[in-house]
């Protein structure tokens, strides 16, 4: 079926630097999804964007924590600073409307 | 009350067995439960998913039942394989315009050969 594709898979970075996750999207998908999972635990919701705009985030979205999708390419998730704590897989996902999600594989952040 | 609470943590079957797996939720605007199924190193897959006005919903081996009055789900595996084993977590959406799936933390199921 149809994939949602994140680059990189695995990420280590310095405490304190930047980091930007990417997402390619399913193709005709038009609501993107951040969701983070530490060691194996329950996935948590970071934030849901739409038609350019941040509709929903939850706490666990810091001010660090910013996203976009410039020009309709990679929906991105930027982390600027990191911080020891930020170090999970983020999952992004897309779906087409108020429906099923897809969710890609995942990015493996360690911050150190 | 936004919490999905999911059991058990693990669970181990015999090959050919039946899985059963189990959650509750308090929040009666949840309408939306999918069950995703996630192997090591991958994102989670969906499952199967029901809406709240139904009370069953089959695929092949994997039927998840819903219980409105007792804000119940279960998953059911029949005939379980050891290509099974994975992470199975249910979740909830509600219908009063949230985008975000509430997750449980998950079943870690072995099939045992």
């Amino acid at each position: 079926g149809p994939k949602v594709l994140q680059i990189p898979s695995h990420q280590i970075i310095d405490m304190g630097q930047m980091v930007t996750l990417n997402c390619d999207p399913v193709s005709n998908h038009l609501y993107f999804y951040w969701y983070k999972q530490i060691l194996g635990q329950q996935m948590e919701f970071l934030v849901n964007f739409y038609n350019g705009k941040v509709m929903e985030k939850s706490k666990l979205f810091k001010d660090q924590f910013s996203v976009e999708r410039p020009d309709g390419s990679y929906f991105t998730l930027k982390i600027q600073p990191t911080a020891l704590e930020d170090s999970a897989v983020y999952f992004c996902a897309s779906s087409q409307g108020n429906s099923d999600y897809t969710f890609g594989s995942g990015t493996r952040l360690l911050v150190i | 009350q936004q919490q999905v609470r999911q059991s058990p943590q693990s669970l181990t079957v015999w090959e050919g067995g039946t899985t059963v797996l189990t959650c509750s939720y308090e929040d009666s605007t949840f309408n939306y439960f999918p069950w995703y199924q996630q192997f090591p190193g991958e994102g989670p897959a969906l499952l199967i998913s029901i809406l709240s006005v139904s009370d069953k919903k089959e695929d092949g081996r994997f039927t998840t039942f819903f219980n409105k009055r007792e804000k119940k789900l279960s998953l059911h595996i029949i005939d379980s394989q050891p290509g099974d084993s994975a992470t199975y977590f249910c979740a909830a959406r509600a219908s009063s315009g949230s985008w975000q799936l509430i997750f449980g933390s998950g079943t870690q199921l072995t099939v045992m050969p």
